[in-house]
């Protein structure tokens, strides 16, 4: 079955200290994964997405992910932590062209303490 | 705002009220989809559209009616709700293609009372 997993329901981190939010996903064929963020009382905006090449992607406000197919995983990090970055991560996988269909994890709420 | 528009933001019906949920987008693309988000769970898909013609229908309770006349708009008909109904719906687009993102409304929040 396929499935995206999230492991951690919330990730604390001090102002200024380095932050990972882990996923993992199981899906046949070529995944496309996306990190998605939603702010209290909003939608979820795009952060980043693997496609093809480089592991490593960089996306919106500093965050970056890297690409990991022997450990299918795809961890969102970011070097600095910033109080505003305190919101809910969304890991999603698409399977390749054919499916409109997302797989969402159930996500992950990061909180950065001042 | 980021392109896509939902309204109303928060709504508040009895069961046995009929309402709708509207989203509008101006992008360009050519599918949206309707998510349910309750507290604690995955998201959940409901429905998507691409071109205007229906291509997924998650096992969702008939009392849930989408609706989308054209490729800017879709609506979420609803009629005889339950409280477990309660939730933010959020409507997405995006363009056909499994590489592309969605955009995100910023929902409405629904209260079945």
């Amino acid at each position: 079955a396929q499935s995206v997993a999230q492991p951690e329901d919330q990730v604390n981190v001090a102002e200024g200290n380095p932050l990972t939010v882990k996923c993992t996903y199981s899906v046949s064929g070529n995944p496309y994964l996306f990190w998605y963020v939603q702010y209290p009382n909003r939608g979820l905006q795009f952060l980043l997405k693997y496609i093809t090449g480089d592991n490593l992607v960089k996306g919106s406000y500093g965050f970056e992910a890297e690409f990991n197919k022997s450990q299918t995983s795809f961890h969102l990090k970011k070097p600095s932590a910033l109080v505003s970055d305190s919101a809910l991560y969304f890991c999603a996988v698409r399977v390749a062209s054919g499916t409109y269909k997302y797989i969402f994890g159930t996500g992950t709420r990061l909180k950065v303490l001042a | 705002e980021t392109g896509v528009t939902q309204t109303p933001r928060h709504l508040v019906m009895g069961m046995t009220n009929k309402k709708s949920l509207k989203c509008e987008q101006h992008l360009g693309h050519n599918a949206m989809y309707w998510y349910k988000q309750s507290a604690k769970k995955p998201l959940e898909l409901m429905f998507v559209y691409s071109l205007e013609e229906r291509v997924e229908n998650n096992s969702v309770p008939s009392r849930f009616s989408p609706e989308c006349p054209n490729s800017s708009h879709l609506f979420l008909h609803l009629h005889t709700l339950q409280p477990e109904d309660s939730a933010l719906y959020l409507c997405a687009s995006s363009q056909n293609g499994a590489g592309y993102g969605y955009t995100f409304g910023s929902g409405t929040r629904l209260t079945v009372v």
